[in-house]
C-alpha cells in the first residue's frame, strides 16, 4: 500500500564512493521529485521529472544524476560522494507538474557520508 | 531574508491549542501549504489553502491567511502527543515555478 517508497532507508558510505537511491511510486502520478533536507531541516528541490523527462533541474552539482526508466520510478546516482552531501534525500511525487499540485514524499533516505 | 520564515519551536500543553505561524515575502502567492514531517518520516501534507480564501478548517485544524500581512497561521486545537513534529509551511507563485517554497519548519513539542 505504501504510495511512495524509496530504498535504501539509511545508507553509510566513505567519501569517493558512487551510491544510487531509489525511488517509486505507486500512484499513477506523473511527475516526480527529489528533494534534499539538510541537518537544519532546510528542504531543497533538485529535480523534477515529468512523464520521464526532465523539467526542472536545480543548481545541483553534475556528480548527481537523476534517471527515470518509466513514470513509476525515479533513482538518483551519486558520483564521487563528497562529506557535504550529507543530508536526508526525499523523493516525492504528484498527479501533475503545475500549481497546487499536491506533492507526496516518500520516507526519506538518510544518507551519511565519512 | 528567506521566502518563507517560520519560528523553529513551539511548546505546548497536551490539551491546549497550538499556533504555529508562518510569513511568505511573495504577494503573487497562489497556494499555501502545511506539511507536517514525524521523526524519521517524510513530509505529510496535512491542509492547504487557496489564497483567495481567507480560512479553511478541517476538524482540529484551523487554517487562517492574511494576506495583507503575507502572514498564515496553522491553529491545532487540543494538541496531543501524536502531534509533535516538524511542521513546514510551504507556498507557490502565479506565473513561477509550481515547485512549493519551503519554510524551515517549526518543531512542535507536545508535553503531558
Amino acid at each position: 500500500d505504501t504510495a511512495v517508497s524509496q530504498t535504501p532507508k539509511y545508507l553509510v558510505t566513505q567519501m569517493g564512493n558512487d551510491k544510487s537511491i531509489k525511488c517509486e511510486q505507486n500512484l499513477g502520478h506523473d511527475t516526480m521529485y527529489w528533494y534534499k533536507q539538510d541537518s537544519k531541516k532546510f528542504l531543497k528541490i533538485m529535480f523534477s521529472y515529468n512523464n520521464k523527462e526532465l523539467i526542472i533541474n536545480e543548481t545541483v552539482p553534475n556528480r548527481f544524476s537523476p534517471k527515470s526508466p518509466d513514470k513509476a520510478h525515479l533513482n538518483l546516482h551519486i558520483n564521487s560522494l563528497e562529506l557535504g552531501d550529507s543530508a536526508v534525500y526525499f523523493c516525492a511525487s504528484s498527479l501533475g507538474a503545475g500549481s497546487g499540485e499536491t506533492q507526496y514524499f516518500g520516507p526519506g533516505t538518510r544518507l551519511l557520508v565519512l | 531574508g528567506e521566502d518563507v520564515e517560520q519560528s523553529l519551536f513551539l511548546s505546548v500543553r497536551e490539551g491546549d491549542s497550538s499556533v504555529i505561524n508562518c510569513t511568505y515575502t511573495d504577494s503573487s502567492s497562489t497556494y499555501l501549504y502545511w506539511y507536517k514531517q514525524e521523526p524519521g518520516a517524510g513530509l505529510q501534507l496535512l491542509t492547504y489553502i487557496f489564497s483567495n480564501m481567507d480560512m479553511k478548517q478541517d476538524q482540529r485544524l484551523t487554517v487562517l491567511l492574511n494576506k495583507k500581512d503575507k502572514h498564515l497561521s496553522l491553529r491545532i486545537a487540543d494538541t496531543q502527543t501524536g502531534d509533535s513534529a516538524i511542521y513546514f509551511c510551504a507556498e507557490t507563485v502565479s506565473g513561477g515555478s509550481y515547485i512549493p517554497t519551503f519554510g524551515r519548519g517549526t518543531s512542535l513539542i507536545v508535553h503531558p
